[in-house]
């Protein structure tokens, strides 16, 4: 069964720095491509940031742009999430999650279609004076 | 970035009654859509993909339907582990949106 572990949240000042960990096993780590989505208390589901399955790819939510960097090492199975220069509204549970990729053929024409279909548990981070 | 809408954003409703949630998106996303329920203290999980395609193990109560900008989960009868928080989310472009979620509470 595929699992996704993260590690790392903890609470930190504003404009410090915390690095996240995911550690993914029961799957063929890098044949995916990864995100981490984040939930803030009270709010709903926010992506953060997506790499390729060979890490050459990487997306990042505006609101997050330029302060964090997602990266992965498949020889470890591990993705990571450098969070620099943290702010207030950076406080949620962070859940690394697993893209899938869905195929659909319709007459002579293919489709992809990506979700996230195995998520952990979350990593709490706390940004606060 | 496209803006997913959905409505209502809280729902009462009695076991066994028949539920639709709305999920409205600011562009046209053909049906790159799918379906995530959330409950308290669990990671969400997914219901659907490409609007309509159920997710292996998730009950055929759960329905989607829809194209371009507007779209539908149902729930044809609810059951007591229905009671979540569920989100729409588009995969249309690389920069991924969700819904601000629709909290489905038992009357």
């Amino acid at each position: 069964e595929a699992q996704l572990v993260e590690s790392g949240g903890g609470l930190v000042k504003p404009g410090g720095s915390l690095r996240l960990s995911c550690v993914a096993s029961g799957l063929s780590f890098s044949n995916y491509g990864m995100s981490w989505v984040r939930e803030a208390p009270g709010k709903g589901l926010e992506w953060v940031s997506g790499i390729s399955d060979s890490g050459g790819s990487t997306y990042y939510a505006a609101s997050v742009k330029g302060r964090f960097t997602i990266f992965r090492d498949n020889s470890k199975n591990t993705l990571y999430l450098q969070m620099n220069s943290l702010r207030a509204e950076d406080t949620a549970v962070y859940y690394c999650v697993k893209d899938e990729e869905g195929v659909v053929v319709k007459g002579e024409t293919v489709y992809y279609y990506y979700y996230m279909d195995v998520w952990g548990k979350g990593t709490t981070v706390t940004v606060s004076s | 970035d496209i803006r997913m809408t959905q409505s209502p954003s809280s729902l009462s409703a009695s076991l066994g009654d028949r539920v639709t949630i709305t999920c409205r998106a600011s562009q046209n996303i053909n049906n790159y859509l799918n379906w995530y329920q959330r409950k308290p203290g669990k990671a969400p999980k997914l219901l659907i993909y490409a609007a309509s395609i159920l997710q292996s193990g998730v009950p055929s109560r759960f329905s989607g339907s829809g194209s371009g900008t507007d779209f539908t989960l149902t729930i044809s009868s609810l059951q007591p582990e229905d009671f979540a928080t569920y989100f729409c989310q588009q995969s249309y472009t690389t920069l991924i949106t969700f819904g601000q979620g629709t909290r489905l509470e038992i009357k």
